[in-house]
């Protein structure tokens, strides 16, 4: 059974850095194909991706956060880490983890991400002095 | 980077109504299009992916189709457990993006 969950603060000052932390189970991000991304979403608002981390250690952010983002994963212990720096109360939301399985690349040599089938529960995160 | 538009945001609609909700990029993605339902308080769920292949378990009323900018998601007989929020997804360049959502309400 596949499973991943979110850790972290549930309220950090405006400036602090926030660091979140995914656990996971029931698949090795040392798999081919494997990812695990962060996906927040403010209250009463839309999903924004966040931010991927491949198996083979490739990394991609949101542009308009990428100066922020940092991921980082240690496969021994089926973990994925977000810091996201400089955290402003805009940055409320909850932060959700999720696995995406099945990425390759398509006939152009193009390499496309697979969909994010399990997701984690999500953990707020309130951004205020 | 790929925008998602979904039309519309919100609809109202009647248990047995089909349903209709579109999503376009701002650029070709081919068929790399995913779709995801969010019930109020909880995790999204994916129901599609590759724009038309149905995820284990959901239910063969929803369905998918499309390629390149335009997409469609498809419920043919609205049951009342498929009253939530949709969103679409790009998973063929990073960045990867979402659609705004589209909110299915009771009428």
């Amino acid at each position: 059974q596949v499973t991943l969950r979110e850790s972290g603060p549930a309220l950090v000052k405006p400036t602090q850095t926030l660091i979140l932390t995914c656990t996971f189970s029931g698949f090795s991000l040392s798999t081919t194909g494997m990812c695990v991304s962060w996906v927040r979403q403010p209250p009463g608002k839309a999903l924004e991706w966040l931010a991927l981390i491949d198996w083979d250690d490739d990394r991609y952010s949101s542009t308009f956060l990428k100066t922020r983002l940092t991921i980082s994963k240690d496969t021994s212990k089926n973990q994925v880490v977000l810091t996201m720096a400089n955290m402003d109360p805009a940055d409320t939301a909850t932060y959700y983890c999720a696995r995406g399985a099945g990425g390759r690349y398509d006939r152009s040599g193009h390499y496309v991400h697979g969909a994010f089938d399990i997701w984690g529960q999500g953990t707020t995160v309130t951004v205020s002095s | 980077d790929s925008q998602m538009t979904q039309s519309p945001s919100s609809l109202s609609a009647s248990v047995g109504d089909r349903v209709t909700i579109t999503c376009r990029a701002s650029q070709s993605i081919s068929s790399h299009l995913n779709w995801y339902q969010q019930k109020t308080g909880k995790a999204p769920k994916l129901l599609i992916y590759a724009a038309s292949t149905l995820q284990s378990g959901v239910p063969s009323r929803f369905s998918g189709s499309g390629s390149g900018t335009d997409f469609t998601l498809t419920i043919s007989s609205l049951q009342p457990e498929d009253f939530a929020t949709y969103y679409c997804q790009q998973s063929y360049s990073t960045p990867l993006s979402f659609g705004g959502g589209t909110k299915v309400e009771i009428k």
